[in-house]
């Protein structure tokens, strides 16, 4: 099993909905909760990141961490066309370095 | 230069041939990453290097993938007699931080090499 399960989607929803992206992960030391998005023939891009529980918003997009229930969200609000990529959550441990453990990534499309 | 860049940007190899990916990290990033990514999968990670120095190899899949960054710059990742499951996309990414930092160590990527073996 995996640390970190994320549903591989695809995701289809019409322009403007809000859209909910989830993952969950089984080692409790993880500390920084990360999304990225990639594009089709890109690399991944940093959306947001968090610091152990709690929400984080920034624009149309908001991250929620409950770690008690070892579950990310990434919510986006008024979905556009343009935010039609892949969305990966990530997470790594506190203290000095530690690799980011990548989700499977979830493929969203947003219809016009 | 502004951002990673990595070269080539597609490699299309024979089973059994030797692959090199190149990758320029932005100037100045301490740390380098290699991670490979397959079809509909998430990254998946090889390799860490702070600096010159190698730091975690744990992720490399066997002894036939080696990576490099000798002047704690460009590092290169080699794969010796390819086969076909190396088929995916080697993804290098930087940070800023090395091995002192306890913030979220944000990752840069480049757009990643994609390799086919035949």
């Amino acid at each position: 099993q995996k640390e970190v399960e994320q549903d591989p989607g695809p995701l289809s929803v019409p322009e403007g909905a809000i859209v909910s992206l989830n993952c969950t992960y089984s080692n409790s030391a993880f500390q920084y909760f990360m999304w990225y998005r990639q594009y089709s023939r890109k690399g991944p891009e940093l959306l947001m990141y968090t610091y152990s529980s709690g929400n984080k918003e920034d624009g149309r997009f908001t991250a929620q961490v409950d770690k008690s229930s070892k579950y990310i969200s990434l919510f986006i609000r008024d979905s556009q066309p343009s935010d039609s990529a892949t969305y990966l959550c990530a997470m790594r441990r506190a203290g000095g370095y530690q690799k980011v453990t990548f989700g499977t990534g979830t493929k969203l499309q947003v219809i016009p | 230069g502004a951002g990673v860049s990595q070269s080539p940007r597609y490699k299309v190899a024979k089973r059994g041939q030797d692959v090199a990916l190149r990758c320029d990290p932005i100037s100045g990033h301490v740390s380098l990453f290699w991670y490979q990514q397959a079809l509909g999968q998430g990254p998946e990670f090889l390799t860490y290097f702070q600096n010159e120095a190698q730091l975690d190899k744990s992720g490399l899949p066997s002894d036939r993938f080696f990576a490099e960054r000798p002047e704690g710059s460009v590092s290169t990742l080699k794969i010796q007699r390819t086969q076909q499951e190396d088929s995916a996309v080697y993804l290098c990414a930087s940070s800023l931080a090395g091995l002192d930092f306890s913030g979220a160590n944000v990752l840069t990527f480049g757009a990643g090499s994609r390799l086919t073996v035949l």
